[in-house]
């Protein structure tokens, strides 16, 4: 079965360091995002790409950077983490641009920095 | 940044009682609303998406109505259960926005 998969699903590690969490869909699907979820803040946008090559800052994409070398991953890296960047991040894709079109979540990554 | 309000925050219902709750959106240049439900520790898991206003959505014993010319969303759940304590987010698209904005979610609590 097609699937969305995020690793690690927890990760602890230090102010300053560079971060890259994994994002893997089998569905083929065009279009990948990447939120943040914050307790009081619901889920935010970070970064969202539309195919292979195109990537696009959303709301909140300071301190974060993603790449789209295919079709299948949409790694996400935090150039130097911060405490502020403590947080459950959630992957998601879904089959065409359209704005009715359905997204499907990966299982999230809990990211602590200390 | 488009403003979605869900009220209330939080709720919590006795297991067999009726709920419903609200998703409050701009109604100029909507194109269509989402809700997902979201259980604790999983992922987000779409219920519907409705782009008509008037439109009403069921699945089971959940239901959804939209009315895009005052820009709100009613999410209804006929005889609570306790698997139905999640919460529920709507997030709104308008035309021109290319992305899904979420409303902070309805954290809803059957009670046994």
């Amino acid at each position: 079965d097609a699937e969305i998969t995020q690793s690690p699903r927890h990760k602890i590690t230090e102010t300053g360091r560079q971060v890259t969490l994994a994002c893997h869909q089998t569905w083929n699907h065009n279009n990948m995002f990447w939120y943040r979820q914050d307790l009081g803040h619901g889920l935010r946008l970070i970064h969202y790409s539309y195919g292979v090559q195109d990537t696009n800052k959303g709301e909140v994409s300071d301190g974060y950077s993603v790449s789209r070398s295919n079709t299948e991953d949409l790694p996400l890296t935090l150039e130097s983490a911060a405490s502020s960047q403590t947080s459950v991040y959630f992957c998601a894709s879904s089959e065409s641009r359209s704005l009715a079109a359905q997204q499907y979540f990966g299982p999230g990554t809990r990211l602590t920095v200390t | 940044i488009l403003n979605v309000e869900q009220s209330p925050q939080s709720l919590h219902v006795q297991e067999g009682d009726s709920t419903n709750f609200t998703c409050s959106f701009p109604s100029s240049n909507f194109y269509a609303l989402h809700w997902y439900r979201w259980e604790t520790a999983k992922s987000p898991e779409a219920l519907f998406v409705m782009t008509l206003n008037g439109d009403e959505k069921k699945k089971g014993r959940i239901s959804a109505t939209l009315n895009t010319k005052e820009g709100y969303s009613y999410l209804y759940i006929k005889g609570s259960q306790p698997e139905d304590s999640a919460t529920y987010l709507c997030a709104p698209n308008h035309q021109g926005a290319q992305k899904l904005v979420f409303g902070q979610g309805t954290r809803l609590t059957i009670n046994p």
